[in-house]
Order: structure tokens, then C-alpha cells, then sequence
């Protein structure tokens, strides 16, 4: 069973461009979350998705930025017009759904973003 | 003042060393997660709990609710357990992806 995945690993774009970043989450996993890390400090939450559903976004900036899980395929966090304060590492995580929600996470290796 | 602290930010310890790392949190919780993060970057879930103690090979997480304390403890350390350990907790009401991460506690063993 393939762990998270993540891709790009490593992504450099110039201020102004679009920046996605994807999640493919473990196999049998519903739930996907992400969050961010920027450097030297820790990690926050952002976005936490089910398929089709955004059920928690409380994290996430009011602009620039939008997730989405669709039905078929990976998560995608996506960042317009991006400026050098988003530099950052994405992390994504899975975790299978199950009564009780209260689940172990799954982290992907993140996505070092890099805005120049 | 951040809702979850750490403590030591830095630990250094030689092989084989009894390790104890502490977190304190000043929300109610539903859960607090202990995690890894190595030095490459990639981070790894070690502890969900939620009461009490819970023990994986060398590891042994605690948390008192009452207190609203936790420790991770590394019995004869290793110098593979170097790595930055992250508490972080679920709020009480909030989703269980909304955590609250402390800063961690970056942990050196040497051999």
C-alpha cells in the first residue's frame, strides 16, 4: 500500500504565477488535510477535505488560496498570484474514515515551494 | 503566549540515554498527536491520544488531562531517533484536522 503522495517534491515560480500542489492520499483514505510550514517556524493547519467536500477551511487565507478533492483524483492546493511570504513546505495528510474521528494521520513529504 | 509549548527546544543526549521531552497546552482537547519529523523533512505520526499512557517499542507517550500536560519519553536512545519531535493537539469542538502544533523539540543523539 503506497503511502501519501505528493507532487511536485520541489516547485520554484516567480511572484505573480499559479502554484498547484497536489495529494494523492492513501488507498481507502476519504479524509485529506494540509497544512503549512513556513521556514523556521511550525506547522499550521489549513484545509481539511473530504471527497467532494470542504469541511473544515478555518486555516486557509481568505485570498489567493483554494483547495479542492474531487471525486476522481488527487487533492489540489492551489496558490494565484503567489508572493515570496508563500514560500513555504505543504504538507499533506490522509487518515481512513471511521467512527469516533479520531484517526491517525498519514504525511505525505510535503512540497517545498519556492517563490522568487 | 502560543496555546502549545514545548519544552526543551533543544536536546542534546548521548547514546543510550533515558530522553524526556514535555508539551503543555493551555485549550481543552479531545486529542494530542506526538510526531517526527526527520531531518530530510518528512514527518511521521508516532502517538494519538487522548488519556493515559500509550508504548511503542521504545517509545512511551503520557498525557494528564487534568494538567493539561503530555510527555514523550525515548528509552536507550539512538542516534537514529534524532529528529525534531511535534506535539500538537485537536481542540475541544474543532475538526479532527484542525491541530495546533507546538514548535517542537529538535533532539540530537550522539553515538
Amino acid at each position: 500500500n503506497a503511502g501519501v503522495m505528493q507532487n511536485p517534491r520541489h516547485l520554484v515560480r516567480r511572484r505573480g504565477q499559479e502554484a498547484r500542489l497536489r495529494c494523492s492520499p492513501m488507498k481507502g483514505h476519504s479524509h485529506v488535510y494540509w497544512y503549512r510550514q513556513l521556514p523556521e517556524e511550525g506547522l499550521k493547519f489549513m484545509v481539511y477535505l473530504q471527497k467532494e467536500n470542504i469541511i473544515d477551511e478555518s486555516g486557509m487565507p481568505k485570498e489567493r488560496f483554494s483547495a479542492e478533492f474531487p471525486k476522481e483524483g488527487p487533492s489540489i492546493l492551489r496558490i494565484q498570484q503567489v508572493v515570496r511570504g508563500d514560500s513555504a513546505a505543504y504538507f499533506c495528510a490522509s487518515s481512513p474514515q471511521r467512527a469516533g474521528g479520531h484517526e491517525t494521520q498519514y504525511f505525505g513529504p510535503g512540497t517545498r515551494l519556492l517563490v522568487l | 503566549k502560543n496555546e502549545v509549548e514545548q519544552s526543551p527546544q533543544n536536546l542534546t543526549a548521548q547514546e543510550g540515554e533515558f530522553i524526556t521531552i514535555n508539551c503543555s497546552y493551555s485549550v481543552g482537547i479531545s486529542a494530542l498527536h506526538w510526531l517526527q519529523q526527520h531531518p530530510g523533512g518528512g514527518i511521521v505520526s508516532l502517538f494519538m491520544l487522548s488519556s493515559g499512557k500509550k508504548k511503542h517499542g521504545r517509545l512511551i507517550a503520557t498525557i494528564n488531562i487534568q494538567e493539561k500536560h503530555s510527555s514523550l519519553h525515548i528509552t536507550a536512545s539512538h542516534p537514529r531517533d534524532s529528529a525534531v519531535y511535534i506535539c500538537a493537539v485537536r481542540k475541544y469542538g474543532g475538526s479532527q484536522g484542525n491541530l495546533i502544533f507546538g514548535k517542537g523539540t529538535k533532539l540530537s543523539v550522539k553515538p
